[in-house]
């Protein structure tokens, strides 16, 4: 099974330009998650989805934007990036019974804005 | 959701059991304890998860505390693949509710 597939696994970006971090799952799962993960830190949470044309905003939503036009995709876009937002980026998968089943998480992007 | 307190590092030998210790004295009735670990240069992953009796599954063990204020993660015999932070996280019973992850414990196996 593929799980959660994220692309690209790694990107420099200059600061000001814009870039879409892809994932994917192949599950059927309804709920999809963008976190991300500073150096020795946690993970914070960018956006969420319940279901293909519902998102809403996590701890951390500026600077970035979402679209779920499908169960499988979740894309994450940055527009007019900084170097805050150099991090590595997460992007998580579960089934409506998450306490039961927890999350899937994909490899991860890590992305450096210079 | 409730918050959690874990030691920054712990340290244990190959082959060794290794018990983790995670702290939540605000927990409410609904709230279950999940535990995932993040390998280095991975995602998390999933490791067990409970909410009043103890669990055991193939990759580890979670002891729940009488008044579910503190509970622990148990590796029965360490490997260096075991090394890895581990996040102790509350979650209650809510569909669409995202998972807080707090900085962990990273837990060093030696040789």
């Amino acid at each position: 099974n593929a799980g959660v597939t994220q692309t690209p696994k790694f990107r420099i970006l200059k600061i000001g330009q814009s870039m879409t971090l892809q994932c994917t799952q192949d599950m059927n799962h309804n709920y999809m998650y963008w976190y991300r993960q500073d150096p020795g830190m946690g993970l914070k949470l960018i956006y969420y989805s319940v279901g293909a044309g519902i998102t809403d905003k996590g701890e951390v939503p500026n600077g970035y934007n979402v679209s779920r036009s499908t169960t499988e995709d979740f894309p994450l876009r940055l527009e007019l990036a900084a170097p805050s937002q150099t991090s590595v980026y997460f992007c998580a998968s579960a089934t409506a019974a998450v306490t039961t089943y927890g999350y899937t998480f994909g490899s991860g992007t890590r992305l450096t804005v210079v | 959701d409730a918050k959690t307190t874990q030691p920054n590092s712990m340290e244990s030998n190959e082959e060794e059991p290794v018990h983790l210790p995670c702290n939540h004295s605000t927990i409410s009735g609904t709230d279950y304890i999940h535990w995932y670990r993040q390998l280095p240069s991975q995602g998390p992953e999933y490791v067990i998860h409970g909410l009043t009796s103890n669990v055991n599954n193939r990759m580890a063990s979670l002891a729940i505390a009488e008044d579910r204020k503190s509970s622990t993660l148990i590796l029965h015999r360490a490997t260096l693949r075991d090394a890895a932070v581990y996040y102790c996280i509350l979650r209650a019973d809510n569909y669409g509710q995202n998972f807080v992850f707090g900085p962990g414990t990273r837990l060093s196996v030696l040789p």
